[in-house]
């Protein structure tokens, strides 16, 4: 089976940094993916990791540890648009169709 | 253009109805998804269908049938609706490269009073 962990919320202010972390235990492994949802709308993907590391896309960036089932995905220069609920998502090694298993996702809130 | 799309966008019924929802994806994937988040936002897995076959059946009740009449097409169609199927529905499609990653649909708004 698989389990995903992540934060319930958090609260960042406009400007700063911010990192939310994902750590899951699962019987295979093969790719971890980052979403983001906007209340009231569908689940957009941010980033894919399936190798050991740190992956940058603008603003957002991804980092995953296979070895410590952990994985973060952070968040520079917040805006107020960011303020959505983050999803992460396991994809197992079997399992065939690409079944992904997702945290129930972490509600981060951008202040002024 | 819309890459994902479902109808309806909300449904509002009453216990013991039948519904169908419908999705169609013009990204020319050949797998398609079906999804339910529940009201704490956990979203679920329940069926997936590979170029009009079933690949995965999640534990749902068979009161809930996928139909795929062609690799564009995923429709849900739900029967003896209960209270505890209110919930969000998202259709979704996967893309074919390595990463194989999956987008999803505008979801349906499904509530059983």
């Amino acid at each position: 089976g698989q389990n995903i962990d992540q934060p319930t919320e958090m609260t960042a202010t406009e400007g700063a940094i911010v990192q939310i972390n994902c750590t899951y235990q699962t019987s295979g492994f093969n790719g971890l993916f980052w979403y983001q949802q906007h209340a009231g709308e569908a689940p957009t993907f941010l980033s894919y990791n399936v190798l050991d590391g740190l992956e940058e896309k603008g603003r957002f960036s991804s980092f995953l540890s296979r070895s410590k089932g952990y994985s973060y995905l952070l968040l520079k220069e917040l805006q107020m648009k960011d303020s959505a609920s983050y999803l992460c998502a396991v994809r197992p090694l079997t399992g065939g169709g690409n079944k992904l298993t997702f945290g129930t996702g972490t509600q981060l809130k951008v202040e002024l | 253009d819309t890459a994902v799309s479902q109808t309806p966008k909300y449904l509002v019924t009453q216990m013991g109805n039948d519904k169908s929802i419908k999705c169609e994806q013009n990204l020319g994937h050949d797998t398609m998804y079906w999804y339910k988040q529940d009201s704490k936002k956990f979203l679920k897995i329940m069926f997936s269908y590979n170029n009009k076959e079933l690949i995965i059946n999640e534990t749902v009740p068979n009161r809930f049938s996928p139909k795929s009449p062609d690799k564009a097409h995923l429709n849900l169609h739900i029967n003896s609706l209960e209270l505890g199927d209110s919930a969000v529905y998202f259709c979704a499609s996967r893309t074919d490269t390595y990463q194989e990653t999956q987008y999803f649909g505008p979801g349906t708004r499904l509530l059983v009073l």
